[in-house]
């Protein structure tokens, strides 16, 4: 089993922070990526990063793939209160999708 | 509109009582896996299918079973369901293109087990 740990596990912040998340393993991913899940929904994807040391933006959000493609970051800037959700990284490995434990991310305004 | 569609979307049941949960999609996808979450734990793999007939053991596969007959569906059967298998399920599919693979998720099945 690979494993994928996230920290932190909570996050509360206020409005206009900045924040990072972190996803760690031991194990080399072919890939990583990083979901967002709403209360009552499944997990719909939002980045995925494929190369070591690969940084992608989307709008106030930041990810970096590490150079050994083992661990992940994810950063927002200026959090709102729409940021608010549970944020799960993923790694791919041969014909496995394996999830880290979650980041529950609150923001308040 | 493209989706993966879980039924039922709440499930009460006791300790012993055979149950499935299906799984269906329609955007012809050859990749489907369940996956319980739990608190702390994230989403477990408890099998996928690569293709019709092909199913293969994820990490928490114990109590469980699935078949996939046909592409579309993907159901999930826990023949002795226990109150250890209460949990958050979730079913879904992809195109599975290695690392650019993107996991389309139903809307999940909530199974308390008295």
């Amino acid at each position: 089993t690979q494993l994928l740990e996230q920290s932190p596990q909570f996050l509360s912040i206020q409005e206009g922070e900045n924040l990072t998340v972190y996803c760690n393993s031991s194990s080399v991913f072919s890939s990583l990526q990083w979901y967002r899940q709403e209360p009552g929904e499944g997990p719909v994807l939002l980045v995925t990063v494929v190369t070591g040391g690969e940084v992608k933006k989307l709008k106030r959000l930041t990810f970096q793939f590490g150079d050994a493609r083992k661990d992940s970051s994810l950063h927002i800037t200026a959090a709102q209160p729409g940021d608010t959700g549970l944020y799960l990284c993923a790694g791919i490995a041969g014909n496995m999708l394996t999830f880290g434990g979650g980041t529950r991310l609150m923001v308040k305004p | 509109e493209a989706q993966v569609t879980q039924n039922p979307r709440y499930l009460i049941t006791v300790t012993g009582k055979k149950l499935t949960v299906t799984c269906s999609q329609n955007m012809n996808h050859e990749y489907m896996s369940w996956y319980r979450q739990d608190p702390g734990l994230g989403l477990r793999q408890i099998y996928y299918s690569m293709n019709v007939e092909v199913t293969d053991k994820g990490d928490v596969p114990e109590g469980y079973k699935v078949s996939r007959k046909e592409k579309r569906n993907f159901p999930l059967i826990l023949e002795s369901p226990s109150p250890n298998q209460t949990s958050l399920y979730f079913c879904a599919s992809s195109s599975w293109t290695g690392r650019d693979t993107e996991a389309f998720f139903g809307q999940g099945t909530r199974l308390t087990v008295v």
